[in-house]
């Protein structure tokens, strides 16, 4: 059974850093492509980053470039993302995802998500 | 960068009855769509991907369809545990973004 499990979100204040990890199991982890997707309060979702499956590629959304970093241990089946300078606008439910397809190169769905890290960035 | 845009909002159905979701593409995504299903304290669900394809365990009575710029959601027969926000969402380029989301409610 697949599963999930992030870790790591809390109340910070702007400008701080933070860390959150995704726990996996149930699956061969170093054959998919993990993301991140978050939810602010009240609001939509929104996708915010991805890493390959070998973790030679990540893309991000624009509105965290230069400040997120996406990274992944396939030994241990894990993966993080690394949230510098944060805003206030980052504050929102955090869900780690896993991509449907094996290998995927141009596909991008998530088949299964854990239950989400809440991230609070408050002065 | 694709924007999607769902219809309607909200939209207030009665048990049993037949639930229409629409999304709308700024542009082509070809058959490069999702659907979920979000509840409150849950993760979203995925439904449906490539515009009509259910995923693994999904009942039969949610469909999609669709090509282009224009997508629908028909959730048949809705059971209480179907109402719920439902988003689409695209794979065509970066970034694969989610549409604003419907809200399914009791009517």
């Amino acid at each position: 059974q697949v599963h999930l499990v992030e870790s790591g979100g809390g109340v910070v204040q702007p400008g701080t850093s933070l860390r959150l990890s995704c726990e996996t199991s149930g699956f061969i982890f170093s054959h998919y492509n993990m993301h991140w997707v978050r939810q602010a309060p009240g609001k939509g979702l929104e996708w915010v980053a991805c890493i390959s499956y070998d973790g030679r590629d990540k893309f991000y959304v624009d509105s965290v470039k230069g400040r997120f970093s996406i990274s992944r241990d396939n030994s241990k089946n894990i993966h993080y993302l690394q949230m510098n300078s944060l805003r206030a606008e980052d504050t929102a439910v955090y869900y780690c995802a896993k991509d449907l397809f094996q290998y995927a190169s141009g596909e991008r769905y998530f088949d299964y998500w854990g239950q989400g890290s809440l991230v609070t960035v408050s002065s | 960068e694709i924007v999607l845009t769902q219809s309607p909002a909200t939209l207030s159905v009665s048990p049993g009855e037949r639930a229409t979701l629409f999304c709308r593409a700024s542009q082509s995504v070809s058959r490069y769509l999702a659907w979920y299903q979000h509840k409150p304290g849950q993760p979203p669900r995925l439904l449906i991907y490539d515009t009509s394809t259910r995923a693994t365990g999904i009942p039969a009575r949610f469909s999609g369809s669709g090509a282009g710029t224009d997508f629908t959601l028909t959730i048949s027969n809705l059971e209480p545990e179907d109402f719920a926000v439902y988003y689409c969402q695209h794979r065509t380029n970066w970034p694969p973004a989610f549409g604003p989301g419907t809200k399914v409610d009791v009517k």
